[in-house]
């Protein structure tokens, strides 16, 4: 079954300075790989996704993810933090052979610090 | 274009009692997911709908929870009787088919405190 990594609880990054939020993955076949955002008392918020092609995949809000098979790894980074980037973030992975169930992973809290 | 619509938003119950949600989907979104999130977890699949049809349920407790989809379009999501542990955010999406690259859009939930 697939399944998701995500290490950290939480982030803390100054404002302005590069914010990276980690994620491994493991799935049978080729994974989809999805981040979403949860803002407080919100349903989550598709972000980006990788299904095929170029391993840096660009989202919503300037956030981007780079994919790489080696790791297993889709990290989710943002050049420049802004206060309002604060959030929940989710890590997500479908086993792209069939079955079509979408994983969570336990999510990280991102606080960007004035 | 109107988002996933669920209802209600905060339901408190004692343990042993029954509760209901509901959700209206994206118009024309084929397939339906109700999702479990407890506190400090991601969200678990507890069944997945393609039209009126269970595609998923394997991680829904059968023995006190139950959803239906009768005509392919709204949903409800039902827990008889609740227990402690269901305490959660019932979160409903939907996506516009049943296939792996899509993604999933979410509505705001329902939390539910059971004391």
């Amino acid at each position: 079954a697939q399944s998701v990594a995500q290490p950290e609880d939480q982030v803390n990054v100054a404002e302005g300075n590069p914010l990276t939020v980690k994620c491994t993955y493991s799935v049978s076949g080729n994974p989809y790989l999805f981040w979403y955002v949860q803002y407080p008392n919100r349903g989550l918020q598709f972000l980006l996704k990788y299904i095929t092609g170029d391993n840096l995949v660009k989202g919503s809000y300037g956030f981007e993810a780079e994919f790489n098979k080696s790791q297993t790894s889709f990290h989710l980074k943002k050049p420049s933090a802004l206060v309002s980037d604060s959030a929940l973030y989710f890590c997500a992975v479908r086993d792209g052979t069939g079955n079509n169930r979408l994983a969570f992973g336990k999510g990280n809290q991102v606080v960007v610090i004035p | 274009e109107a988002g996933v619509a669920q209802s209600p938003r905060y339901k408190i119950i004692e343990k042993r009692q029954s509760v209901a949600f509901w959700c209206n989907p994206i118009s024309g979104h084929a397939t339906l997911y109700w999702y479990q999130q407890i506190l400090g977890q991601g969200p678990k699949l507890l069944i997945q709908f393609q039209n009126n049809g269970v595609v998923d349920d394997s991680q829904l407790p059968k023995d006190r929870f139950s959803a239906e989809r009768l005509k392919g379009v709204d949903s409800t999501l039902k827990i008889q009787p609740a227990k402690l542990e269901d305490s959660a955010v019932y979160l409903c999406a939907s996506s516009l088919e049943y296939e792996n690259t899509g993604e999933l859009f979410f509505g705001e939930g329902s939390r539910l405190t059971v004391l």
